[in-house]
């Protein structure tokens, strides 16, 4: 079934990197999806990656995807107070239009 | 474009009154959905709609919601009667149609529903 988990808090210090992690479930996924909601806003499509990558580097963002482990992350590089925000994991496939996003990973920064 | 527009931002009622959320797409996008966010159960998906068709309803928590798409820039979610357990913020998204399996959701501000 359809399924995408996540931690739900992250605390790293400003200028360290974030991994934010996320396993999902479903083996026929074509996109996978890292969305970022700030507060008292909605979410907000960080960067994606297709199913047959298994790296995409977009600045100070890198997605790695294994897909035998059926595992996602995203790394921040030199987090700053800015990336406090929640960020979800999500995945669509072949056969539905919407997506399935994960729990949401609240990053928090500190000095 | 303005992106997704729903109002109100923020609504307190109390229990038993009716409850409705408005939203506009984005101008050209096929798809319509709404969400529903809380502390405990996360972001979960209400209903979706395609060409103002509702797709998948299988979301909605129960016979008080209803959700309609009239025309291709406007949609309502209703709740009636509201009962305090439906206090969350409330969610619309659209999306174009694409190729493939490809789907960036475009999220509106989001409605803070206050039941008492």
């Amino acid at each position: 079934g359809e399924d995408v988990e996540q931690s739900l808090f992250l605390s790293v210090r400003e200028g360290d990197s974030s991994v934010i992690n996320c396993t999902y479930t479903d083996s026929s996924s074509t996109y996978l999806y890292w969305y970022k909601q700030e507060p008292g806003a909605g979410l907000q499509l960080l960067t994606y990656i297709f199913s047959n990558m298994d790296m995409k580097q977009d600045q100070r963002l890198t997605v790695l995807l294994n897909k035998k482990d059926k595992h996602l992350s995203l790394r921040i590089a030199d987090t700053q107070t800015g990336d406090s925000a929640i960020y979800f994991c999500a995945e669509t496939y072949s056969s539905a239009s919407k997506i399935i996003f994960g729990s949401g990973t609240r990053l928090s920064i500190r000095p | 474009d303005a992106g997704v527009i729903q109002s109100p931002r923020h609504e307190v009622t109390e229990m038993g009154q009716e409850v409705t959320l408005r939203c506009k797409p984005i101008s050209g996008h096929d798809y319509l959905f709404w969400y529903r966010q809380t502390m405990m159960r996360g972001l979960e998906l209400l209903i979706y709609f395609n060409n103002n068709v509702p797709i998948d309803d299988s979301g909605m928590p129960e016979d008080r919601f209803s959700a309609k798409m009239p025309n291709a820039s406007f949609s309502t979610l209703k709740i009636q009667p509201s009962e305090p357990r439906d206090s969350a913020v409330y969610f619309c998204a659209s999306s174009p149609r694409t190729g493939d399996s490809y789907n960036e959701q475009f999220f509106g501000p989001g409605t803070r529903l206050t039941v008492l």
